[in-house]
């Protein structure tokens, strides 16, 4: 049963716009989430985290928000760089466990 | 550059070699962990070990053996593996139990291939 769930696996954006890459998660007992970048041949790189008392962290073009009510959570990037262009996975923990469950990730390409 | 420092970056062994897999961390981080990442999927948690004791193992078959040989080092020896077994292999750490809302920081990981 997959507990965190991103349904697209992938995502293309121009340059400057705005990427939005989405996650659902099951487990009303997570409190603890965070996103991961991974480029290819390297491990995972946090990115930015969020817990469940709040609806949005913002780090300078990278903002999570969210929705409790829904179970959804969403990372913005604005605006977007090739640079960005990588897999990003969605994590999420529950009271303050040790154990990160992880989804299937997003591909996002980010076009010059 | 990575915090946490992987070796080897590859790995090439048979069925019924013995190896071993590094990992190294001077954040002064308490909990340690190994992970198994296969093409096109997501990390799967392999062992968790925290103040240097292992605190979770989800099933991992016994042919993988952790050791933790202290605060800052993560070892995983591997005996008799099958092909299957071969994976991306990733290592991370982070501040421990209780400390809360900290993120697990990764190493490039351990790329293994049973022929």
């Amino acid at each position: 049963d997959q507990q965190v769930k991103q349904n697209s696996p992938s995502l293309s954006v121009q340059e400057g716009r705005i990427s939005i890459l989405n996650c659902d998660y099951t487990n009303s007992m997570f409190d603890y989430f965070l996103w991961y970048k991974k480029y290819p041949a390297e491990g995972p790189t946090f990115l930015i985290s969020i817990s469940s008392i709040k609806d949005k962290n913002e780090d300078g073009r990278f903002t999570v928000f969210l929705n409790k009510s829904a179970k959804h959570l969403s990372l913005h990037i604005v605006p977007s760089q090739p640079g960005d262009s990588a897999v990003y996975f969605c994590a999420a923990s529950d009271g303050g466990s040790e154990k990160l469950v992880f989804g299937k990730g997003t591909k996002l390409t980010v076009n010059p | 550059d990575t915090e946490v420092t992987q070796t080897p970056k590859h790995l090439v062994m048979g069925m019924t070699n013995k190896k071993s897999l590094k990992c190294e961390q001077h954040m002064g981080h308490r909990a340690m962990y190994w992970y198994k990442q296969k093409a096109k999927k997501p990390p799967e948690l392999m062992f968790v070990y925290s103040y240097e004791k292992l605190s979770i193992n989800e099933s991992v078959p016994s042919r993988f053996s952790p050791e933790c040989p202290n605060s800052s080092l993560l070892n995983l020896h591997l005996h008799a593996l099958q092909p299957e077994d071969s994976a991306l292999y990733l290592c991370a750490s982070s501040p421990g139990q209780g400390k809360y809302g900290q993120p697990q920081h990764f190493g490039d990981g351990t790329r293994l291939s049973i022929l």
